[in-house]
């Protein structure tokens, strides 16, 4: 079975710095998906990021970068330039590659970050 | 031009009743979910349906009944409430089973008394 791994309940980063979010997950399927969203505080979920297994280059949007590892089996999300706006729950997921489950998204715990003036 | 939607956005009911949820996407998708998050933020499926196959996670109880009027809907239906409903319900849509990024409703907070 799929599993994701957020190991930090809890960050705190400053205005405008950089900022790194953990994920590491486990499966033993050659082909997946790894997303990360994000859930401020008004809850809805919102997409950031997106890497496929097969990928070669690690994913980037805006401010956002996947560090992707695939022998250490991490997807950490990169934030640059933190913005106030960004303080809310970080999610990581990746997609069940079972049909039996409708290749629907196995989450992690969750990481809350809060930005600093 | 909101792509995934859902209405309510709070439901409060009472222990017992019937209760319906309405999920609506203008993406054109064929595939939409509906996940339940805890109270401790954690998120689970609990149905996937594409082309008229629905695919239900064993653990959820058969009180729970989704039903799709066309491509475009998918309406959680949830008979006799109890307590443990409470949460958060998420309506998510992508454009195929299997391949894509989902995309996510607003939710409904659900909370039963």
């Amino acid at each position: 079975a799929q599993k994701i791994t957020q190991t930090q309940p809890g960050m705190f980063v400053q205005e405008k710095e950089a900022v790194t979010l953990d994920c590491t997950y486990d499966t033993s399927d050659p082909s997946y998906g790894l997303f990360w969203y994000k859930q401020p505080s008004s809850g809805e979920m919102i997409f950031l990021i997106y890497q496929g297994s097969y990928d070669q280059q690690n994913a980037t949007e805006g401010r956002y970068s996947l560090n992707f590892q695939k022998a250490r089996k991490s997807a950490n999300l990169v934030i640059s330039a933190s913005q106030l706006g960004d303080s809310a729950m970080y999610f990581c997921a990746m997609r069940d590659s079972n049909s039996n489950s409708g290749y629907a998204l196995n989450f992690g715990k969750g990481t809350s970050l809060l930005v600093t003036p | 031009d909101t792509a995934v939607s859902q209405t309510p956005k709070y439901l409060v009911t009472q222990m017992g009743n019937d209760k319906s949820i309405k999920c609506e996407q203008n993406l054109g998708h064929d595939t939409m979910y509906w996940y339940k998050q805890d109270s401790k933020k954690f998120l689970k499926i609990m149905f996937s349906y594409n082309n008229k196959e629905l695919i239900i996670n064993e653990t959820v109880p058969n009180r729970f009944s989704p039903k799709s009027p066309d491509k475009a809907h998918l309406n959680l239906h949830i008979n006799s409430l109890e307590l443990g409903d409470s949460a958060v319900y998420f309506c998510a849509s992508s454009q195929q089973l299997g391949t894509d990024t989902q995309y996510f409703g607003p939710g409904t907070r659900l909370t039963v008394l």
